[in-house]
């Protein structure tokens, strides 16, 4: 029933390990996103996917590679994590890139802790 | 580039007081305007929008209006209750889902018995 969601809920790893965090939406949704919320619970876009392709990528570091499997997917795999990629993130999920007015629908987020 | 300016908080209040966050943005073009809601460990959900100048959106009891001569969306309920405690996010699109949504910092709203 879940439109959104992401696993791990909690993810706690040491610094220089690998990582990934899956997301799925059962909505039938062509764009997908990853967005990061710091610790003062800024939220920040990382990553667009419409239709398995990547749309956008801000000033993320190259450690964090997006895959997307197929539109109902979209996962981050994270390298040699760092303490400042503790963070929540959000996978969320529209039906198209095109309008401005769409809603976006979030998942509940994965708390990632590097130690 | 776009960006979203809201009051930071915490910000409390007793239970049913009237209810103001401020929200003001810069963008090029014509954006869409969006206030979500966090709730406690919990993801966001989308509590109103407007797409156009002049739209009001409205649910639960929140209302906003999307005023383009003072580029501002303020978040308004009449009579706030416990459980609309949470963190209040405003945001844009400005350009379709290209941009992803740009938001503001958020504000902790503590309303007390």
């Amino acid at each position: 029933d879940t439109a959104v969601s992401q696993t791990p809920k909690y993810l706690v790893t040491q610094m220089g390990n690998d990582k990934s965090i899956k997301c799925e939406q059962n909505l039938g949704h062509d764009t997908m996103y990853w967005y990061k919320q710091d610790s003062k619970k800024f939220l920040k876009i990382m990553f667009s996917y419409n239709n398995k392709e990547l749309i956008i990528n801000e000033t993320v570091p190259n450690r964090f590679s997006p895959k997307s499997p197929d539109k109902a997917h979209l996962n981050l795999h994270i390298n040699s994590l760092e303490l400042g990629d503790s963070a929540v993130y959000f996978c969320a999920s529209s039906p198209s890139l095109g309008e401005n007015g769409e809603t976006q629908y979030f998942g509940p987020g994965t708390r990632l802790l590097v130690l | 580039g776009d960006s979203v300016t809201q009051m930071e908080g915490p910000v409390t209040l007793s239970e049913e007081a009237f209810l103001t966050i401020n929200c003001t943005y810069t963008a090029t073009g014509y954006p869409s305007l969006f206030w979500y809601v966090q709730y406690p460990g919990e993801g966001l959900q989308l509590l109103l929008k407007a797409t156009k100048a002049d739209d009001k959106g409205s649910n639960k009891g929140f209302e906003a209006t999307y005023r383009k001569e003072t580029t501002s969306f303020h978040l308004e309920k009449g009579s706030v209750q416990v459980s609309d405690s949470a963190v209040y996010f405003c945001a844009l699109s400005a350009r379709g889902g290209a941009d992803g949504l740009t938001f503001g910092k958020g504000t902790h709203l503590i309303i007390q018995p």
